[in-house]
């Protein structure tokens, strides 16, 4: 029962250039998001969050995108650096519930 | 800046064998979380402490698990008889609140164990 879904599990990008990385929900319930950022031998590092009472939020380089009708999320990186790379979580629940993760996009930034 | 502490960073026990992993959350909060994530597979959610009890639990937490906050500093998962299929990387998390933007969760490194 995938309720979050990454369906890319790699993505690559050039230095500079714009990273989105998709994520799918299917529980219409779901009415808050993380993402989170996790390197190698580290525990995810929360990134930004957005609840369903909009449909964009922006902190520096990252913006979350929101369409609830289509129950699916972007994240948005730009520009993209190599210190980007890194495996992406999208994480989402519903009020009262714990969190729901999605399994994870590799993103990769070639200098 | 605050960071949630684990340890071990490696455990590794025969299966049977009792394993107590531990837990530092971020001293200000007041939820803990374990989560754990097999090799190559997404990260689960196995349960979620507040107020020195459990507030929920997936399925996955059974009853050969179980979580403690025995002092006001540690938040321990111990596992009573490991089997190979509890070999993963365990992941501790901590957040102030459980609502809103404060319930972001801050997620500790993580405490591989291999079970041979």
């Amino acid at each position: 029962d995938q309720q979050v879904k990454q369906n890319s599990p790699s993505l690559s990008v050039q230095e500079g250039r714009i990273s989105i990385l998709n994520c799918d929900y299917t529980n219409s319930m779901f009415d808050y998001f993380l993402w989170y950022k996790k390197y190698p031998a580290e525990g995810p590092t929360f990134l930004i969050s957005i609840s369903s009472i909009k449909d964009k939020n922006e902190d520096g380089r990252f913006t979350v995108f929101l369409n609830k009708s289509a129950k699916h999320l972007s994240l948005h990186i730009v520009p993209s650096q190599p210190g980007d790379s890194a495996v992406y979580f999208c994480a989402a629940r519903s009020y009262g519930q714990n969190f729901v993760f999605g399994p994870g996009t590799r993103l990769s930034v070639l200098p | 800046e605050p960071e949630v502490t684990q340890t071990p960073s490696h455990q590794v026990t025969q299966m049977g064998q009792e394993v107590i992993l531990r837990c530092v959350p971020i001293s200000n909060h007041l939820y803990f979380y374990w989560y754990r994530q097999i090799l190559g597979q997404k990260v689960e959610f196995l349960v979620s402490f507040y107020n020195n009890e459990i507030s929920e639990k997936s399925e996955i937490f059974d009853d050969q698990f179980s979580v403690e906050r025995p002092d006001g500093s540690n938040f321990t998962l111990k596992i009573r008889s490991t089997k190979l299929e509890d070999s993963a990387m365990y992941f501790c998390a901590s957040s102030r609140n459980s609502g809103g933007a404060a319930n972001e969760q801050f997620f500790g490194p993580g405490t591989r164990l291999t079970v041979l």
